[in-house]
């Protein structure tokens, strides 16, 4: 069975620090990988996803960014950390294929907060 | 550009009564999915249930179910016989197919409280 990992589980860091949230994926090849946001209170915000090795897709500007150098490996990095970065990140997985709906699993998440 | 719309920030129920909760999308797509997500304390999503567009049956999981109305771009969804386990935020989400890849947009979420 598939499984989704996500580390660390809480991270608390200073304003200007660099960030590395890492997600992993066992018992699938080829997965579509998101990373989303979930400020508090509100609902979640893709941030990246990815259809591949280096392929990488941002949905909205910001301090982030987001690499694939691995199959089942996702990482959202920052080289400078903001204020506005505080939030719950999600990393989720799904099947790629022909057009048509894939559900998507999430990982238990990272408690982000920035001081 | 497709929104979601849940305009219950809160409600609450009495254990083994029925609760409905309210979500309402806006798109221009003819071909997409709808979900409510469970995410308890854990904060773990969890989906709860999915529904077709292209289908007119309503789509039931257990004690869940929803009211799918297309022409409204309107999908409750229904929780029977509410239990404990039910209390936390439920989130409905639209997915439809992006050209790469399916893409998920969730609304701002109800927080479900169970009372005993």
């Amino acid at each position: 069975s598939q499984t989704i990992h996500q580390w660390p589980a809480t991270l608390v860091q200073p304003v200007g620090s660099p960030l590395s949230l890492e997600c992993t994926v066992e018992g699938t090849s080829n997965p579509n990988l998101y990373w989303y946001r979930q400020a508090a209170g509100r609902g979640l915000q893709l941030l990246f996803y990815s259809v591949g090795i280096g392929q990488i897709s941002s949905e909205v500007p910001q301090n982030l960014s987001a690499s694939r150098p691995q199959d089942r490996q996702f990482i959202l990095s920052s080289k400078k950390l903001l204020l506005s970065d505080s939030g719950f990140y999600l990393c989720a997985w799904s099947e790629i294929g022909q057009a048509g709906y894939y559900e998507q699993y999430f990982g238990p998440g990272t408690r982000l907060t920035v001081t | 550009a497709q929104t979601v719309t849940q305009s219950q920030p809160e409600m609450s129920v009495q254990e083994a009564e029925t609760v409905t909760l309210s979500c309402t999308y806006d798109t221009s797509e003819s071909d997409y999915y709808l979900f409510w997500y469970k995410q308890p304390p854990s904060r773990q999503m969890i989906l709860v249930i999915r529904q077709e567009a292209y289908k007119q049956q309503n789509a039931t999981e257990n004690r869940f179910s929803v009211n799918f109305q297309k022409a409204a771009k309107s999908f409750s969804l229904k929780i029977s016989d509410s239990q404990l386990g039910d209390a936390a935020m439920y989130f409905c989400a639209y997915s439809w197919y992006g050209g790469a890849t399916n893409k998920l947009i969730f609304g701002t979420g109800t927080l479900l409280a169970v009372q005993p």
